[in-house]
């Protein structure tokens, strides 16, 4: 079956430093692929999604492109703030009969100093 | 309005209790999920409504009744819960475009806390 595997963390980075968290797949066919961010005591939010091929998503200075010769989609940020401080969730999607399932990578929690 | 919303936000209650959970959203969208989380794990999938009929029940036990009793609500029934039931329960919609990867991504509410005692 499809799964998503993602880096352990935490991670634990000073502010301003560059950022880089793996997630790799294994899927059938050519599934959409998403970045959420959960921060603390909070729901699940979309930071930026990619649905085929080499598409890049970006958000709040946060990327991720879709290698699909690599399986890969890892997230980076150049420059960490302290407010970046969340749980990463990387998921791929796979479409049923007007839904679809997300699987979801274990999460990285990332901590950003001062 | 691109929200979902969840009530409550934090309940309490007992082994033998009834209580419900609630998730409303106005984005037209016609699929909605009801997912478990527990501390440090990633969501876990519980039931899937498509057009208001229930798509995918991941096995979850019967304490556990969903309910979409029309295209923008969500309910979760709950009763004669464990303490092992306590988690994060996140709702989440999403639209239904069809083919693959056309804004499938799913929009999730702020949760109910649910503590069992």
């Amino acid at each position: 079956g499809n799964s998503v595997t993602q880096m352990e963390g935490p991670v634990t980075l000073s502010e301003e430093a560059f950022l880089t968290i793996n997630c790799t797949y294994t899927a059938t066919g050519y599934p959409s692929l998403f970045w959420y961010v959960q921060y603390p005591g909070e729901g699940l939010q979309l930071l930026l999604k990619a649905t085929k091929a080499d598409d890049k998503g970006s958000n709040k200075g946060f990327e991720a492109t879709y290698r699909k010769e690599t399986t890969s989609f890892h997230l980076e940020k150049g420059s960490v703030q302290v407010s970046d401080s969340a749980v990463y969730f990387c998921a791929l999607s796979e479409l049923g009969g007007g839904y679809n399932k997300l699987i979801f990578g274990a999460g990285t929690r990332l901590a950003v100093h001062p | 309005d691109t929200e979902v919303t969840q009530t409550p936000k934090h309940l309490v209650m007992g082994m033998t209790n009834k209580k419900s959970l609630k998730c409303e959203q106005h984005m037209g969208h016609r699929a909605m999920y009801w997912y478990k989380q527990k501390a440090k794990k990633p969501p876990e999938l519980m039931f899937v409504y498509s057009y208001e009929k229930l798509s995918i029940n991941e096995s979850v036990p019967s304490r556990f009744s969903p309910e979409c009793p029309n295209s923008s609500l969500l309910n979760l029934h709950l009763h004669a819960l464990q303490p092992e039931d306590s988690a994060l329960y996140l709702c989440a919609s999403s639209q239904d475009r069809g083919g693959a990867g056309v804004n499938n991504e799913q929009f999730f509410g702020p949760g109910t806390r649910l503590t069992v005692l």
